[in-house]
């Protein structure tokens, strides 16, 4: 999506935390997502934030909101190697219909 | 599992036919959403319908098209198939038109053109 940004690919090792970086572009995004994709599957939402919240904490996932430079980050904390997968991040707008994704980051973890 | 069901979950067509994709959303979902991800891309948005009307399109062109039924499933037809239609299908329900933890992916359909 051309509103929303990503870097293609991280490696991290087992154990490390993995820090995964989105930017976007519409200052009027409500909510703003996390979803997790691993190969020929689905979309899986894994957290999402609203857009008046600096941080949100979930387990081993956090997601660091910045509103002012339009930038968005889930950390992984103590990443194993089932969340080898891609990452996308996506924002909603209000009176828009439809999420808007990021192209993906691919999070690959070394044992 | 998110309760979204999506079939055929992988198809073949040949460029220039046509074909039907179908989705079962969660129940009590009145919204359905749809989506084209190419290889390598994230999820684009195709269009949206609420209670059987469409209500909301994305950028592709009118042989893309869909229905929705009272009992909120959907289908999503693409007439005269291209090779660059060759894609993932998702499928996303909600309750409205779905915000914080309300949208529900399903599987997909891995649809080929050759």
């Amino acid at each position: 999506g051309e509103d929303v940004e990503q870097s293609l690919f991280l490696s991290v090792r087992e154990g490390d935390s993995s820090v995964i970086n989105c930017t976007y572009t519409d200052s009027s995004s409500t909510y703003l997502y996390w979803y997790k994709q691993e190969p020929g599957a689905g979309l899986q939402l894994l957290t999402y934030i609203f857009s008046n919240m600096d941080m949100k904490q979930d387990q081993r996932l956090t997601v660091l909101l910045n509103k002012k430079d339009k930038h968005l980050s889930l950390r992984i904390a103590d990443t194993q190697t089932g969340d080898s997968a891609i990452y996308f991040c996506a924002e909603s707008i209000p009176g828009r219909r439809a999420l808007t994704f990021g192209s993906g980051t691919r999070l690959q973890v070394q044992p | 599992e998110t309760g979204v069901t999506q079939s055929p979950t992988h198809l073949i067509k040949t460029r220039g036919q046509q074909v039907t994709l179908r989705c079962s959303s969660q129940s009590g979902h009145n919204t359905v959403s749809w989506y084209q991800q190419a290889l390598g891309q994230g999820p684009q948005f195709i269009f949206q319908y609420y209670r059987e009307e469409e209500n909301g399109r994305g950028n592709f062109p009118p042989r893309f098209s869909g229905l929705q039924f009272p009992n909120y499933s959907s289908e999503l037809n693409v007439n005269a198939l291209e090779l660059d239609d060759s894609a993932l299908y998702l499928c996303a329900s909600s309750l409205e038109t779905g915000f914080g933890n309300t949208i529900y992916f399903g599987e997909g359909s891995w649809l080929t053109v050759v």
